[in-house]
């Protein structure tokens, strides 16, 4: 079946450190995928989408390619700082088939991000 | 200036008591979604609304129900909660159901079952 599989968290790093929280996919057909985040007390945001093998999507410092030889989408960011502390979730989606529609997630990884 | 609203934040309901969450939208979207997250689990999709279109997923069990009485408003019943129900409960609304259609969710209700 289609699913996404994140790293486990929770994932604790001091501010500027460099962030990789990884991501990889299992899927049927050919999906989106995104990245959202959810800080504390709030509901889910998109971070970042990438449509195609190859792309990049980037918003706020983060970075994650769609990497299809390795079924990979990982997300990345050269300095962090406190206010990244929030929990990220990878998800796909189909544009056609009978799963669109559906965002499928991984379970979330937790980042805290110390002064 | 909240697009997707979700009342109330936490709801305490008794074990096999009806219970109902509620969802409201300001963005006009055509699509509601229902997801159900579980305590460190991925949140997995119960149904969703295209306009008045009904499409429950197969693995929905039953005992959990939905309306949508206008483009606003999507409530999702529980008629007989389990503790096994216990969970966060978040909508989301997007303008259709393509795969590059951008989801808005609500802050999610916090259901405890007692």
């Amino acid at each position: 079946g289609n699913s996404v599989t994140q790293m486990e968290g929770p994932v604790t790093l001091s501010e500027e450190a460099f962030l990789t929280i990884n991501c990889t996919y299992t899927a049927t057909g050919y999906p989106s995928l995104f990245w959202y985040v959810q800080y504390p007390g709030e509901g889910l945001q998109l971070l970042l989408k990438a449509t195609k093998a190859d792309d990049k999507g980037s918003n706020k410092g983060f970075e994650a390619t769609y990497r299809k030889e390795t079924t990979s989408f990982h997300l990345e960011k050269g300095s962090v700082q406190v206010s990244d502390s929030a929990v990220y979730f990878c998800a796909l989606r189909f544009v056609y088939g009978g799963s669109q529609g559906n965002l499928i997630f991984g379970k979330g990884t937790k980042l805290s991000v110390k002064p | 200036d909240a697009m997707v609203i979700q009342n109330p934040r936490y709801q305490v309901t008794q074990f096999g008591k009806p219970v109902t969450l509620s969802c409201s939208q300001t963005l006009n979207h055509n699509v509601m979604y229902w997801y159900q997250q579980k305590s460190s689990q991925a949140p997995k999709l119960l149904f969703h609304y295209y306009d008045k279109d009904f499409n429950n997923e197969a693995d929905t069990p039953d005992n959990f129900q939905s309306r949508r009485p206008n483009t606003s408003f999507c409530f999702l019943d529980i008629r007989s909660p389990g503790l096994g129900d216990a969970a966060m409960y978040l909508c989301a609304t997007s303008q259709g159901t393509g795969g590059n259609e951008k989801l808005f969710f609500g802050s999610g209700t916090q259901l405890s079952v007692l």
